[in-house]
Order: structure tokens, then sequence, then C-alpha cells
């Protein structure tokens, strides 16, 4: 089955820093999606990856897949305390009827 | 638009008991799901149904049942809490095509259970 390993498990930033998870398969990535997650809220969808090399962004954060397909990035520019929060990604399970496999997450904290 | 609702929220049960979370979405979504997410270890998919009337395993079945009688109903039943069960559960809901891009997996607000 594939597994999807998240890194760093937490993170640390100062406000105004930039910061990078990284979301790596054990099998190729046919589709990737990056969710965020407030404390004792529900996921909130950021953005889906599908082909190698692909990039995507939207407002301070920019996700890539990269081109072997394996590997996914999520990169934070200037962080904000609003930015704080578990970050998970997702990949397409063929053998669950098209559901999600998920990564650990990576715990945000951004200090003000 | 409600989207995806859970309830309850927070459940404290006894080691034995039963009980019931109850998922339903309002969007037309063919698929439902119910994951489970412990610290450290993400989200694992529990049980799923791509259309009413069918269900089927995940990663992380064993001592949960589900059913789908309707399009818009998913509950997830425990016969008997056991305290590994201890978790944040979610459901999800989705149209079928999950890989078209414009559509995403929606989640609920989630049920927090502890099982003493």
């Amino acid at each position: 089955s594939q597994e999807l390993e998240q890194s760093p498990q937490s993170l640390i930033v100062q406000e105004g820093k930039n910061l990078t998870i990284n979301c790596t398969s054990s099998k190729t990535l046919y589709g990737l999606y990056w969710y965020k997650q407030k404390y004792g809220e529900g996921l909130i969808f950021l953005m889906m990856l599908q082909k190698g090399g692909e990039e995507k962004s939207h407002e301070k954060i920019t996700a890539k897949l990269d081109e072997k397909k394996q590997q996914s990035s999520l990169h934070i520019t200037a962080s904000q305390p609003s930015h704080a929060g578990i970050y998970l990604c997702g990949a397409l399970n063929n053998n669950a009827g098209n559901m999600l496999t998920f990564g650990g997450g990576t715990r945000l904290m951004v200090k003000p | 638009n409600a989207g995806v609702t859970q309830t309850p929220k927070f459940q404290v049960l006894k080691t034995g008991q039963s009980m019931t979370l109850q998922c339903a979405q309002d969007m037309n979504h063919e698929y439902m799901s119910w994951y489970r997410q412990d610290p450290g270890m993400g989200l694992r998919l529990i049980h799923y149904s791509v259309g009413a009337g069918i269900t089927d395993q995940g990663e992380v079945p064993n001592g949960y049942n589900v059913s789908r009688s309707t399009t818009e109903d998913f509950p997830l039943r425990l016969l008997s809490a056991a305290p590994s069960q201890t978790s944040v559960y979610f459901c999800a809901s989705s149209y079928r095509y999950l890989s078209s891009g414009a559509n995403v997996l929606t989640f609920g607000a989630g049920s927090r259970l502890t099982v003493l």
C-alpha cells in the first residue's frame, strides 16, 4: 500500500520567515492533495497537484509536485500567525475506491 | 448549504459500550468515508462508500461497522468500544471523480471520542 511521509513533524518559526514542508511517497503519485487543519476543526482544502513539475500558489502558499512524481513540497512565504495549524498531504489510493491516504501531518506554530 | 455535518462533537464512553457517530451531507455526493486521526499518524481510512447500498473496508476497519442506506447519511457504529478507539473521527464526502482536480474531499468538523 502507498505510504506518505511528511517532514518535519513539527515546526516553530518566527513570523515573517519562510518555511517548507515535504511529503514523500513510497509510490508514484497520481494526485496529491494538501489540506490544512486548525486545532479542533476539520480539514480545509488548499491545493491539488496532478502532473509532474506542476506548481500551484494560493496567497503566500506554493505547492510543487516533483518531476518523478514521488514528492511534493509546500512552501509558505513570509509566515503569519494565521498560517499556524496542521498541514496534511493526501494521495489518491487506487486500492480504496480513490479515497485519500494521508501523511502523518506537520504541526506548524508561528511566533508573533 | 451545511456541507458535511457530524454528531456528536464530543463523546465519552466506557469500555464495552456501543454508540453511533452520525454523518450527513447535503451536497448529493456519491462518495463518503470515515477517517480517524491519532497524534502523529495523520488520518487513517476506516470505511468508505461509493454509493448508497455499497460499503467497503479501509485501512483500519476492525471494531467498526457502517451502512449507507441513503446518499446523504453514512453512520459509523462502534459495537463494543475499546480504549484503542479513543480518537478524533472525521467524515468526508466527494463527488465520484475525485481525480478531476475540480472535485475535492469535503470534511466534517470531527467527533472527539474518549473510551475509558
